[in-house]
């Protein structure tokens, strides 16, 4: 079975200042991992995609995730936030590439 | 790149009627399309998968008589909510599989059942 857990709600930051968004993984086999953002009224855009190639992955929009599997985490980070960045972020893993299991979500605030 | 489209966006409707969502791939074709749903401040629960030509595949839990699928071509897949009660109200969203096996979002209906 797949589960996703991202551990925070909530996640506020100033402009300029890094995000880090934490997820972590239950999968009984090698799972392919996501990160897609919602923004309001908008469908949900894939930010980047892990499958066992490399484990530091760059997504759009200066995003990246870093698959770690001793610690069972595909984290989402970027360097220096944007306005633009505020938005309600999933990950998500799959084990067969199309059946797809969602977290909860995190909320992301921008502080100007 | 890859356009879904749902319609409505918005629909408001009376307790006991029903009401049919339309999912589209615009700009490319799609054997597969899912439906999911989302309830306010939650995640997203995978409903079923519809495959064009065959009959959808209901997850656990999922009524397959109250939330009846149709796939008939290769771009449209519509999800019929049947009877629907206030508690049907929610924000139900298709995705579509392109050929690299990733699935493309529609923007999302609304759907509130008064």
């Amino acid at each position: 079975a797949q589960s996703v857990t991202q551990l925070d709600s909530h996640v506020s930051v100033s402009e300029g200042t890094p995000v880090l968004l934490r997820c972590n993984y239950s999968s009984s086999y090698s799972p392919s991992l996501f990160w897609y953002v919602q923004h309001p009224n908008k469908g949900l855009q894939l930010l980047l995609k892990y499958t066992s190639a490399a484990t530091l992955v760059k997504g759009i929009n200066g995003f990246e995730a870093e698959f770690k599997k001793s610690e069972t985490s595909f984290h989402l980070t970027k360097p220096s936030a944007h306005m633009s960045d505020a938005a309600e972020y999933f990950c998500v893993v799959s084990e067969n590439d199309y059946k797809l299991s969602f977290g909860a979500g995190t909320t992301v605030t921008v502080r100007a | 790149g890859a356009v879904v489209s749902q319609h409505p966006s918005w629909v408001i409707c009376k307790s006991g009627t029903s009401v049919k969502i339309e999912c589209r791939s615009l700009d490319f074709q799609a054997t597969t399309m899912f439906w999911y749903r989302q309830f306010p401040k939650q995640s997203l629960m995978l409903m079923a998968t519809s495959n064009e030509g065959s009959k959808a595949t209901y997850e656990q839990g999922v009524e397959k008589d109250k939330f009846l699928i149709n796939h008939a071509s290769l771009t449209l897949s519509t999800l019929t909510v049947t009877s629907a009660h206030p508690e049907d109200s929610s924000f139900y969203i298709c995705s579509a599989m392109g050929a690299l096996l990733e699935q493309y979002f529609g923007p999302g209906t609304r759907l509130t059942v008064t």
